[in-house]
């Protein structure tokens, strides 16, 4: 499997919600609900967001939201803040390992 | 606090064998949950290397099994990751991870590793 497809670059005012999609196959994203979200700061370690499609773990805000339908996943940031800006990237589980997007850079106007 | 920190030489040469080892505080690597490896390439996606769990169960990326290997030192609350034959194409960040189911929880800082003579 090759890896799932997410938007280069995202952006929004803040206050704003921006959505970032992540798309892959029947045998990835579309085949299990274990698709993960990531936040990475460069330089920082990166920081789970959502896992298990729209599962949050204690500690992230409610303001990041996750869903998916067929064969792609979205991630929803809601209220944007500065400090979000930061890099995005989606993971699926595909039978015999992990995979992972290209990222998205997402920017705070 | 749990912390994850990454360790190892940051320049390997073509054809030689990359060490890395990771040291976890504020969690025990004897739990039931898998810890491992990413990587993240110059300029490309992140690529999960295997996962290991304290019983010795490990999983590996079909595309990188024949040259890796996880292990864990549980008395010094350690993993480490061993990459042979590597070439340029192993440059990279490289990422521990905690994987508690199929996601990764707690992740170290990353380390780069870069493949040259």
């Amino acid at each position: 499997q090759s890896a799932l497809t997410q938007p280069p670059s995202a952006s929004g005012s803040p206050g704003q919600s921006v959505t970032i999609s992540c798309t892959g196959t029947s045998s990835d994203v579309g085949g299990y609900n274990y698709v993960s979200w990531y936040q990475h700061h460069p330089g920082k370690a990166p920081k789970l967001l959502i896992y298990e499609v729209t599962k949050r773990p204690s500690g992230v805000p409610d303001r990041f939201s996750g869903s998916k339908s067929d064969n792609t996943a979205s991630l929803t940031v809601s209220g944007l803040q500065a400090e979000d800006e930061a890099n995005y990237y989606c993971s699926s589980f595909a039978g015999d390992k992990e995979i992972f997007g290209g990222g998205t850079k997402l920017t705070v106007l | 606090q749990v912390q994850l920190q990454e360790s190892g030489p940051g320049l390997v040469k073509p054809s030689e064998t990359l060490s890395l080892t990771c040291a976890v505080s504020g969690l025990s690597i004897s739990g039931p949950y898998y810890w491992g490896w990413i990587r993240m390439p110059p300029g490309k996606e992140m690529e999960w290397i295997g996962s290991m769990i304290h019983t010795g169960t490990t999983y590996y990326n079909p595309s990188l099994k024949s040259r890796v290997s996880i292990s864990m030192d549980t008395s010094k609350n350690q993993f480490s990751l061993k990459m042979s034959s590597v070439t340029a194409a192993d440059t990279a960040v490289y990422y521990c991870s905690r994987r508690p189911g199929y996601f990764f929880d707690y992740w170290g800082q990353g380390t780069l590793v870069t493949v040259s003579s």
